[in-house]
């Protein structure tokens, strides 16, 4: 069974420029949740699809957004990129939206 | 809102040694308790979990009970090893008021020496 895969596992941008992560969860599940984790400091909930709509947000601006496709799979796509974007984005995905998450391995996106 | 609150670290034991890492929460619901590990370069893993207050969960020689008294869920291995090297969270899902979004800490980073 293969587990959470996320793309690319690092890149690097500029201060203004948009950016697409991607993130294909877990066979069977229908549910994914996004993170955002700066250095030293532990994840932070951006957001959580179920079933390709938005089921929760947490404290992000509107330049985050993301998409969920009929094999729930996600994107989460960033705007207008802000030096403090820099950070881990962590991807978990779930069989439900009140079941245990499984993480990817994430990816890593400085801004430059 | 909800929060979690580990120990301040890093941490640094000999193999072999006794671990303790605190965690204390606020949650307003009742929430669900978990341990993280992430080991470097890599994504978080679940370690173990309780989900209501006296539950104690247990994973690889580590345990952690809920303590809804004191609102806890500290950390413990009685005997650490060179590969529990990691970083260990404590988070939280309170399903009453905010689905099934995870809280964590900031962390806790433990180096176990030979």
């Amino acid at each position: 069974e293969t587990g959470v895969t996320q793309s690319p596992t690092h890149l690097i941008k500029t201060r203004g420029q948009q950016v697409t992560l991607r993130c294909s969860s877990q066979s069977g599940h229908n549910t994914v949740s996004w993170y955002q984790q700066a250095l030293g400091q532990g994840p932070q909930f951006i957001f959580q699809y179920y079933r390709e709509e938005e089921n929760g947000r947490g404290n992000f601006p509107p330049r985050f957004s993301g998409l969920q496709f009929p094999n729930y799979s996600s994107e989460l796509n960033v705007n207008a990129l802000e030096l403090d974007d820099s950070a881990l984005y962590l991807c978990a995905s779930s069989p439900g939206t009140n079941r245990e998450q499984y993480f990817g391995p994430g990816t890593r996106l400085t801004v430059t | 809102g909800n929060s979690v609150t580990q120990m301040e670290g890093p941490v640094t034991l000999s193999e072999e040694a006794f671990l303790t890492i605190n965690c204390t929460y606020t949650a307003t619901g009742y929430p669900s308790l978990f341990w993280y590990v992430q080991y470097p370069g890599e994504g978080l893993q679940l370690l173990l979990k309780a989900t209501k207050a006296d539950d104690k969960g247990s994973n690889k020689g580590f345990e952690a009970t809920y303590r809804k008294e004191t609102t806890s869920f500290h950390l413990e291995k009685g005997s650490v090893q060179v590969s529990d090297s990691a970083v260990y969270f404590c988070a939280l899902s309170d399903q009453e008021t905010s689905g099934s979004r995870l809280t964590f800490g900031e962390g806790t980073q433990l180096t176990v020496n030979p």
